[in-house]
C-alpha cells in the first residue's frame, strides 16, 4: 500500500467551529508532514513529525493544532479559523525525517473553506 | 535551504521531449535535487531525485551539471496527461521548501 489517505475531501466550517483533518498511511513511514496550499501557489510546510514527535513548526498560528497519535496517523485540529485560512491542506509521509534523501508521498488533500 | 529558480511556464508538443530547467546555484555538497509535479487539484507526486550523477526512472531523466548548480528534468515523450506544475526542490532532510515551479502545457 503506497497511498496516503486524507479525510474529509472537502470541509466547510464557520469561524467558531472546531473541526479536525485526518491523514493516514500504512507504508511504515516514520515522518509525516502538513502543508498548506493557497490557490495558484506552491505548498507551504506547516509541521513535521518524526517518530511521533513534533520536529518542525513553521511558526503556524495556534488555531492549528497538530497531533500524531501513532506512526500511521496524523491529525490537524482546527479552531477559530479565519477566512484567509481557506486552502488545500496536504498531508505527506516519508521513510525517515532528517535524512538527506527523503522522498515524500502526498495525499490528495482536504479543501477547506472557512466562512 | 538552497533556493531554486524555474521558468514560470513552458509549452511542449505531445510526443516530443519536455526539458524543464532549474537553477540551484546555492546548493551545498550533500543536498539532493528533487522533482515533484502537481496535476490540477491533486497532491504533488514525486518524480525523481539526484545528488550528482544523472538519473533515470520510468517517469523521467534528471541531468545535473558537473558543478551541480543547475539541472534539467526530461520527460522523453510528453503526453497530455503530463500537463502539470513541476517543482524543482533542493533540500537536506525533511524541510522541503517549494519554489514557484514551472507550469508545463503539453499540446496536441
Amino acid at each position: 500500500d503506497t497511498e496516503v489517505t486524507q479525510t474529509p475531501k472537502h470541509l466547510v466550517m464557520g469561524m467558531t467551529n472546531k473541526k479536525s483533518l485526518k491523514c493516514e498511511q500504512h507504508m511504515g513511514h516514520r515522518a509525516m508532514y502538513w502543508y498548506k496550499q493557497k490557490a495558484k501557489k506552491p505548498p507551504e510546510l506547516m509541521f513535521v513529525y518524526s517518530y511521533e514527535k513534533l520536529s518542525i513548526n513553521e511558526s503556524v498560528p495556534s488555531r492549528f493544532s497538530p497531533e500524531c497519535p501513532n506512526s500511521s496517523l496524523l491529525n490537524l485540529h482546527l479552531h477559530a479559523l479565519q477566512p484567509e485560512d481557506s486552502a488545500l491542506y496536504l498531508c505527506a509521509s516519508s521513510q525517515v525525517a532528517g535524512r538527506t534523501y527523503n522522498e515524500q508521498f502526498f495525499g490528495p488533500g482536504t479543501r477547506l473553506t472557512v466562512l | 535551504d538552497a533556493k531554486t529558480t524555474q521558468p514560470p511556464s513552458m509549452d511542449c508538443a505531445e510526443g516530443r521531449a519536455a526539458n524543464l530547467p532549474c537553477n540551484h546555484s546555492t546548493i551545498s555538497g550533500n543536498e539532493y535535487v528533487y522533482w515533484y509535479r502537481q496535476i490540477h487539484s491533486q497532491g504533488p507526486q514525486y518524480i525523481i531525485h539526484g545528488l550528482k550523477n544523472n538519473e533515470t526512472n520510468e517517469m523521467a531523466s534528471l541531468i545535473i551539471t558537473e558543478d551541480r548548480k543547475s539541472s534539467t528534468l526530461i520527460l522523453p515523450h510528453a503526453t497530455l496527461r503530463d500537463t502539470a506544475v513541476y517543482y524543482c526542490i533542493v533540500t537536506r532532510g525533511f524541510k522541503t521548501i517549494f519554489g514557484a515551479g514551472t507550469r508545463l502545457f503539453v499540446k496536441a
